[in-house]
């Protein structure tokens, strides 16, 4: 059963075209994560909600944003995405914070043309 | 500064061989966790175990053995008969308070294990 869902897969966009990607969990939990993961690189997190309180990593760049309209889904938003915007995005759950076991999508893959 | 370290990129073991993969970690706080996460070919990153740092007892789970020593900061990973299943990158991983008190995951960069049958 699929816990932490994410579409699309694949998502292709061309140089400055706006992008949403989306995550949805089934478990119900207070926090969730949107990391990037470039290729062979550690996952880095971009920001993540607690409940509906949004938190921002300080090194984000303000190109990107989120949407958690609800405990389910989460949106990350790329308003005019770059060349060095192409990369993995991984989004995360967790019960309680942090410290808590993380469980993980599978990923969108992001091309930026 | 970096503060999780895997010092192995690569490795590249025949199938039933053990293998350690290798963690260093660089804290102040007292209270800290520790983890290990799989990431295989679809993606997926997999929690693999969460070690507080105040539980020093190694562990084993099948195959799979964890060695923390707070001496050396290390939380190393030994697989044991590996399998060609057991491919994939694993993230050894460090949650500590972040500015503003918000906590945060940290990841190492990741050793690439390639079991070849």
């Amino acid at each position: 059963d699929a816990m932490v869902i994410q579409n699309p897969r694949y998502q292709v966009t061309q140089f400055g075209k706006p992008v949403t990607l989306s995550c949805s969990q089934t478990l119900n939990h207070n926090v969730m994560y949107w990391y990037q993961q470039k290729s062979s690189q550690a996952p880095k997190l971009l920001f993540h909600y607690y409940d509906k309180d949004f938190n921002n990593e300080a090194d984000t760049p303000d190109n990107f944003q989120s949407r958690r309209p609800n405990t389910s889904f989460c949106f990350l938003d790329i308003r005019s995405p770059g060349l060095g915007d192409a990369a993995m995005y991984l989004c995360a759950t967790s019960r309680e914070i942090p410290r808590d076991e993380q469980f993980f999508g599978p990923g969108t893959r992001l091309t930026v043309l | 500064a970096q503060k999780v370290t895997q010092a192995q990129t690569e490795i590249s073991v025949v199938e039933k061989e053990d293998v350690t993969l290798d963690c260093v970690y660089e804290t102040r706080d007292t209270t800290y966790y520790l983890f290990w996460y799989k990431q295989p070919p679809s993606g997926e990153l997999v929690f693999l175990i969460r070690r507080n740092s105040f539980d020093e007892q190694n562990e084993i789970s099948g195959r799979y053995s964890w060695n923390f020593q707070k001496s050396t900061s290390s939380f190393n990973f030994t697989i044991t008969a590996s399998q060609v299943v057991d491919s994939a990158v694993y993230f050894c991983a460090l949650s500590e308070a972040a500015q503003g008190g918000s906590e945060k995951l940290v990841f190492g960069k990741g050793t690439k294990l390639t079991v070849n049958p």
